[in-house]
């Protein structure tokens, strides 16, 4: 079983739909959660960072849930430039330091 | 500006061929991280760097190689390459081991 683990889609969205995404982690030494975003043949860029809270950015709202180990990605009035590959990434602290990649969820919006 | 720059962008070698990927920084961070990705795969982190201090991953191959001459720099050497080493190598960076980490825009690399 892999450590982080996500749907790879594609998740094929009318536009102004909206989505969302999860996201579970095995390791409950799992410190710290990220979603970032990376287009095709890009590098992956920071989206947001998830917090025990929940938090919001914009059209994007990502949530905790440590008990059930997962985190989520909602994604409101989908554009098409949201079309891209959303990673979830886990950061653990069991020795070192290391971020955990899953290895993404697609995302198509259409016009 | 960019802020994690590598060169190039897009590397042909042949099989068995040493290669080597560059990495630099204007961050100023104290980590320098060489991933390894795979089509419709995660990143692999491959090492990292904290300042001088070289950190391997248990399953990097000895076929990969890293140096980094300074803060700014960081190289990725392929000794031998394979065809299974075909893949997108992205650097990273984040100021210390907790902080975000941030990815240059990666050299993609192809083996004939």
């Amino acid at each position: 079983r892999k450590e982080v683990e996500q749907d790879p889609g594609p998740f094929n969205v009318p536009e102004g739909a909206t989505v969302a995404f999860n996201c579970t982690y095995s390791n409950s030494a799992s410190q710290s959660f990220f979603w970032y975003r990376q287009d095709c043949r890009k590098e992956p860029k920071l989206l947001m960072s998830v917090y025990s809270s929940g938090n919001e950015d914009g059209r994007f709202t990502a949530q905790l849930n440590r008990a059930s180990q997962y985190i989520s990605l909602l994604i409101r009035d989908s554009k098409l430039s949201d079309s891209a590959t959303y990673l979830c990434v886990v950061k653990r602290t069991s020795g070192t330091y290391k971020y955990i990649f899953g290895t993404g969820t697609r995302l198509k919006v259409l016009a | 500006d960019a802020m994690v720059i590598q060169n190039p962008r897009y590397q042909v070698t042949q099989f068995g061929k040493p290669v080597t990927l560059s990495c630099s920084q204007t961050l100023n961070h104290n980590v320098m991280y060489w991933y390894q990705q795979k089509s419709s795969q995660a990143p692999k982190l491959l090492f990292h760097y904290y300042d001088k201090d070289f950190n391997n991953e248990a399953d990097t191959p000895d076929n990969f190689q890293s140096r980094r001459p300074n803060t700014s720099f960081c190289f990725l050497d392929i000794r031998s390459p394979g065809l299974g080493d075909a893949a997108m190598y992205l650097c990273a960076t984040s100021l210390g081991l907790q902080e975000t980490q941030y990815f240059g825009p990666g050299t993609r690399l192809l083996v004939l």
